[in-house]
């Protein structure tokens, strides 16, 4: 399988706790992306990366989450101080990079806050 | 005014039926349109991408662009069972950009 993987699929933490996410993109894919979507909603941008630079951060990435792309290859997303609020599915999608803008999306990692 | 608007359903159609999935949205700078199929509990599923106006077909699926009217649509033609899923809208300014997506609308058919 080629596409996004994306670890762990669920994760359950009590609130204050931290939590990492890892992202494997499609292989060569330059464009690394985090999204945010809970029920009943569409994804929300939460950062962007194109190769281990991060260009673009959303005003919902607060100061306790923090992403990287250390080698240009897969990423972290890290929730420090979990909160009730930051349940939902984390999802990380690659692009090829250029001009192609099609996104192509991993299965999410689904986070409960309890 | 939210960037991208789309009816969230649900829509309950017969299998065989054509379905009409549409979204507005608000910025004329936007460039790029696409649509997504996601499976509950699963990621979303690029089906259909398109630049600027015009209509483009893959199979059963056709996607419509008017920028006059910031109008974009999906339509399934012969619709199956397994086309039930939430259907999402999503555009984009420029290459490279965050994608903004519409809520998604629910869709069910029933055999």
């Amino acid at each position: 399988d080629t596409g996004v993987s994306q670890n762990p699929r669920h994760k359950i933490t009590k609130r204050g706790q931290n939590v990492t996410f890892r992202c494997d993109p499609i292989s060569e894919h330059n464009r690394l992306y985090w999204y945010r979507q809970t029920l009943g909603q569409g994804p929300e941008f939460l950062t962007y990366f194109q190769n281990e630079a991060q260009l673009e951060k959303s005003r919902l990435l607060s100061d306790r989450f923090s992403a990287e792309r250390p080698k240009g290859s897969f990423s972290t997303l890290e929730i420090q101080r979990t909160e009730q609020g930051d349940s939902a599915m984390y999802l990380c999608a690659s692009s090829p990079g250029g001009s192609d803008v099609e996104q192509f999306f991993g299965p999410g990692t689904r986070l409960t806050v309890l | 005014q939210k960037e991208v608007e789309q009816d969230p359903g649900p829509l309950s159609v017969p299998e065989g039926a054509i379905v009409s999935l549409n979204c507005t949205y608000s910025n004329s700078a936007f460039q790029y349109f696409m649509w997504y199929r996601q499976y509950s509990r699963k990621g979303p599923e690029l089906l259909m991408y398109t630049y600027s106006s015009g209509n483009k077909e893959d199979g059963r699926f056709t996607a419509q662009v008017d920028k006059s009217s910031k109008y974009i649509s999906l339509f399934i033609r012969d619709s199956q069972p397994s086309d039930s899923a939430t259907y999402l809208c999503a555009i984009a300014n420029q290459a490279g950009t965050a994608l903004i997506f519409g809520k998604g609308t629910t869709l069910s058919v029933s055999s």
